[in-house]
């Protein structure tokens, strides 16, 4: 089992619905977790982060965590065609008195106009 | 407040050859990670600096290497260059703090390898 794990993809929403992007991780005792979006040829972009059960909320962008399930997701609201990138996931766990981050291979989303 | 700098942003090497990327992360931040991404592949973890210790690894051979400076400067260097160590090299950046340790990004070399 990969430790942190996405769907590939690509996920096709249309302009202006919901996109869900989720992940699911291993370690239970994971702390925080990030999302970062990755524009082909780009660098990663951090988009948001969350450490606490709930929906965390920054503009069209949710995080959603619940640590019972493993599971984290980004809700993106009024999808744009310019939100078309690779969304990265990525898991903070302790180890060795430090964070180890592990990323999950990306989900590709395409927004179609 | 400067983001986390890489130098060079694109170069060329032949096949044997060797290569040296830089990395200055965000001030301040005493961990410095290099990561590996290939097209269509995710980042794929190379190794991890703090205070000039590498404390974490991934599974690269050894031709990989890297070093971190006292200023929290960071170096990778690859040797005996293969066609399949083209790639975009990351680095990435963080203060290193038990906890909340957000990383940031570069924006990364391209090497290719011909």
């Amino acid at each position: 089992q990969k430790e942190v794990e996405q769907n590939s993809g690509p996920l096709s929403v249309p302009e202006g619905a919901i996109a869900s992007l989720n992940c699911t991780y291993s370690d239970r005792g994971s702390q925080s977790f990030f999302w970062y979006r990755q524009y082909s040829g780009k660098s990663p972009e951090l988009i948001m982060f969350i450490y606490s059960n709930g929906d965390k909320e920054d503009g069209r962008f949710t995080a959603q965590l619940n640590k019972a399930s493993q599971y984290v997701s980004l809700l993106i609201r009024d999808s744009q065609p310019s939100d078309s990138a690779t969304y990265l996931c990525a898991v903070n766990t302790p180890s060795g008195g430090y964070q180890k981050v592990t990323f999950g291979t990306g989900t590709k989303l395409q927004v179609i106009p | 407040k400067a983001g986390v700098t890489q130098t060079p942003r694109y170069l060329i090497k032949t096949r044997g050859q060797q290569v040296t990327l830089s990395c200055s992360p965000i001030s301040g931040h005493r961990s410095v990670s290099w990561y590996q991404q290939t097209p269509g592949q995710g980042l794929q973890f190379l190794f991890e600096y703090f205070s000039e210790t590498q404390r974490n690894k991934g599974n690269f051979p050894g031709r990989f290497s890297g070093r971190q400076f006292s200023n929290s400067r960071s170096e990778m260097n690859v040797s005996t260059l293969e066609l399949g160590d083209s790639a975009l090299y990351l680095c990435a950046s963080s203060l290193g703090d038990p906890v909340g340790n957000t990383i940031y990004f570069g924006e990364g070399s391209w090497l290719t390898v011909v």
